[in-house]
């Protein structure tokens, strides 16, 4: 059965560095998107991604965060400048039609900012 | 704004007990209701969902109703197994064209034999 994957699954930065964190989508899927959560806290959407371009996002996705669809089979999640509460796990996620609700969730990268 | 509130765990129960996790929610409109399941080390899969008051979705022996009278979404078994234990969340998704789903904490299950 297809499966989004992301890569890696921990990652430990420094404050202030950048990251980047990688997603595979199912490969007919069209919309995508990332959420995070933070330990002990609920998951948070932080934007959706459809025809190239964002096409939502909350409050928490500030100029620090971009995202990319750098080829047809990755879409990336950037983190410019790192900061202490940027501390949670990730997880990427797609659906083929976002009015068909579902949305297919990878196993998630925990990134740890020193 | 939209957002649902989940019972807290962590749960423990014995194998073939009754379970039962509570989820409110507070959206405008009509909301679409979710249950999603974490085993693991895997992603967020969903488990069940009601798109409309009184739906009832069902999967692998787990329920939930769509109440919109008194605005919850309960997830139900009648018998759990070891292979339950995860963690469980509640979402929705609002009806006027917003694409995120809204999560509940995640209530952490574990089954003991």
């Amino acid at each position: 059965e297809p499966e989004v994957t992301q890569t890696p699954s921990h990652q430990v930065t420094q404050m202030g560095q950048e990251v980047i964190l990688r997603c595979v989508p199912i490969s007919n899927h069209l919309y995508f998107y990332w959420y995070r959560q933070i330990l002990g806290q609920k998951v948070e959407f932080l934007v959706s991604f459809y025809n190239n371009e964002i096409s939502e996002k909350s409050e928490i996705f500030d100029d620090q965060f971009s995202v990319e669809r750098p080829d047809g089979s990755n879409f990336t999640l950037k983190i410019r400048s790192t900061k202490l509460e940027d501390s949670a796990m990730y997880f990427c996620a797609s659906s083929t039609d976002r009015d068909q609700e579902t949305q297919y969730f990878g196993p998630g990268t925990r990134l740890l900012v020193l | 704004g939209d957002s649902v509130t989940q019972m807290e765990g962590p749960v423990t129960l014995s194998e073939e007990a009754f379970l039962t996790i509570n989820c409110t929610y507070t959206a405008t409109g009509y909301p679409s209701l979710f249950w999603y399941v974490q085993y693991p080390g895997e992603g967020l899969q969903l488990l069940l969902k009601a798109t409309k008051a009184d739906d009832k979705g069902s999967n692998k022996g787990f329920e939930a109703t769509y109440r919109k009278e008194t605005t919850s979404f309960h997830l139900e078994k009648g018998s759990v197994q070891v292979s339950d234990s995860a963690v469980y969340f509640c979402a929705l998704k609002s009806n006027f064209g917003n694409e995120k789903l809204t999560f509940g904490t995640g209530t952490r299950l574990t089954i003991i034999p």
